[in-house]
C-alpha cells in the first residue's frame, strides 16, 4: 500500500521569509500524481499545487513551488515571501489511478507565520 | 461557478441516532469521494461514487455506514446508530473525471456525537 509521510508536525516562518515543508512517499509505480492541500482554520481543503510524476519540471504556482525528486520519492513544498494568510495545516497527498481514485494523505504539517 | 457544497456544516447527534451528510459536486462533475478526518489526523478515504454506482467502498466501515449518489440530487453519506467514535469532520470531493483529474473539496461537515 502507498504511504505518505510528513516528518514535520509543526513548522514556523517569519513573514516574508521562505519555508520548505517535507513530504516523502512510498510507491513502486512510475505513473502517479502528487498534491499539496492547505487547510486553514476554516477547515476548508484548498488545492495548492499539483505535480504529475511523468513531468520532470517542478510545478509552480505563484509563491508556491515544489521540489520533486522522483528517485528519492520526495515532494517538498516551498513557500516564498510567506504571508500571514499562509498559516494553515498543509497536507501532502498521493494519487495513483491503477489503485483506484483515492487520495492518500500524509498526517499534515502545521505552519505558523510570525509577523 | 459554485464549488463543492456540503450540508449541514455542523451536525450534532446523540448516540444511536442517524446522521445524514449531503454533498453536491461542482457543476459538471460526476465523480464524488468521501473522506473522514479524525481530530489531529489527516484525511482518510472512505468511498468513491459515480452517478448511481458505488465504485470503491473499501475505506468505509462495513457496518452502519452507507453512501449513495442518485441520478438526481446530492450524494448522501449515511451513518446509522452513531457512536462517539464517529465524531469527525467528513469531507466530500468531486472531480470531472477520474484518475488524472484533481479532486476539489467541499467545506466539510463536522459531526459531533454526544
Amino acid at each position: 500500500a502507498q504511504t505518505v509521510t510528513q516528518s514535520q508536525p509543526e513548522m514556523s516562518v517569519q513573514e516574508a521569509e521562505t519555508v520548505t515543508l517535507s513530504c516523502t512517499y512510498d510507491t513502486s509505480e512510475s505513473d502517479y500524481y502528487l498534491f499539496w492541500y492547505k487547510q486553514p482554520p476554516s477547515r476548508q481543503m484548498i488545492l495548492v499545487i499539483r505535480q504529475e510524476a511523468y513531468k520532470q519540471q517542478n510545478a509552480t504556482e505563484n509563491r508556491f513551488s515544489v521540489n520533486f525528486q522522483k528517485a528519492a520519492k520526495s515532494f517538498s513544498l516551498k513557500i516564498s515571501d510567506s504571508q500571514l494568510g499562509d498559516a494553515a495545516m498543509y497536507f501532502c497527498a498521493y494519487h495513483q489511478e491503477t489503485s483506484g481514485s483515492r487520495l492518500t494523505f500524509g498526517e499534515g504539517t502545521q505552519l505558523t507565520v510570525n509577523p | 461557478n459554485a464549488g463543492v457544497m456540503q450540508n449541514p456544516r455542523h451536525l450534532v447527534r446523540r448516540r444511536g441516532q442517524e446522521a445524514r451528510l449531503r454533498c453536491s459536486p461542482m457543476k459538471g462533475h460526476s465523480h464524488v469521494y468521501w473522506y473522514r478526518q479524525l481530530p489531529e489526523e489527516g484525511l482518510k478515504f472512505m468511498v468513491y461514487l459515480q452517478k448511481e454506482n458505488i465504485i470503491d467502498e473499501s475505506g468505509m466501515p462495513k457496518e452502519r455506514f452507507s453512501a449513495e449518489f442518485p441520478k438526481e440530487g446530492p450524494s448522501i453519506l449515511r451513518i446509522q446508530q452513531v457512536v462517539r467514535g464517529d465524531s469527525a469532520a467528513y469531507f466530500c470531493a468531486s472531480s470531472l473525471r477520474t484518475g488524472r483529474d484533481t479532486q476539489y473539496f467541499g467545506p466539510g461537515t463536522r459531526l459531533t456525537v454526544l
